[in-house]
């Protein structure tokens, strides 16, 4: 089975542009989780979907936005990016939505904002 | 509110030796535990992970933890470490939320580096 993949898996942006990270799931798998990793803050929660439906939302400005389409797949947006959103964002998918389900995390996209 | 904390920053260990990366969490029910490692420009794999039962867990690649809840730690410990352990480990607590399995909250993690 293919693991989770992310595109693209490198993006450099300037301040005050916007973009669009892809993820796509493990096949079969319904629910896709995004996170944000950066040295000083670590991974951070930013938001879950499942069955196209945002379940849960970390804490993060507006900016930040996601969607899931009806193959699970799912693209996270951010607006007017600033110099701290240089991060790399890691997608995760799980089958469904039990807390035992691992989630299964992808390379990642690293986004660099100049 | 839940957090997890993963005292040591850096460990370097000699290729052979045991290893302990400690963990400690607080959470107000039952958690869930996860370890993952992340190797240089690599997405994060699972370890092991803890939901009842037996305290000590067996995972991946010789890697096993044990669950104390007194201590409200789940430490992460491998015999023999090998060069290719070299990566950064995330100790992880997760649960159930309202029918979501909601986010996991992860520690700061612990960069390995192994001395041959």
């Amino acid at each position: 089975k293919a693991g989770v993949t992310q595109t693209p898996r490198y993006l450099i942006k300037t301040r005050g542009q916007q973009v669009t990270l892809s993820c796509s799931p493990i096949s079969g798998h319904r629910s896709v989780s995004w996170y944000q990793q950066t040295p000083g803050q670590g991974l951070q929660f930013l938001f879950e979907y499942f069955s196209e439906t945002q379940r849960n939302k970390g804490n993060f400005p507006g900016r930040f936005s996601g969607r899931q389409f009806s193959n699970s797949r799912s693209e996270m947006n951010v607006s007017t990016l600033e110099l701290g959103d240089s991060a790399l964002y890691l997608c995760a998918s799980t089958s469904g939505l039990a807390a035992r389900d691992t989630q299964y995390f992808g390379p990642g996209t690293r986004l660099t904002v100049l | 509110a839940q957090s997890v904390t993963q005292p040591d920053i850096h460990i370097t260990v000699s290729e052979g030796a045991s290893l302990e990366l400690r963990c400690n969490y607080s959470y107000g029910a039952t958690p869930y535990l996860f370890w993952y490692v992340q190797s240089p420009g690599q997405g994060l794999q699972l370890l092991l992970k803890y939901f009842s039962g037996d305290t000590l867990v067996q995972g991946i690649k010789g890697f096993e933890a044990e669950f104390k809840r007194s201590q409200s730690s789940f430490n992460l410990r491998k015999p023999s470490v090998h060069w290719s352990d070299a990566a950064e480990y995330f100790c992880a607590v997760g649960g159930n939320y309202g029918g979501s399995q909601g986010n996991l909250i992860f520690g700061k993690g612990t960069k390995l580096s192994v001395k041959p």
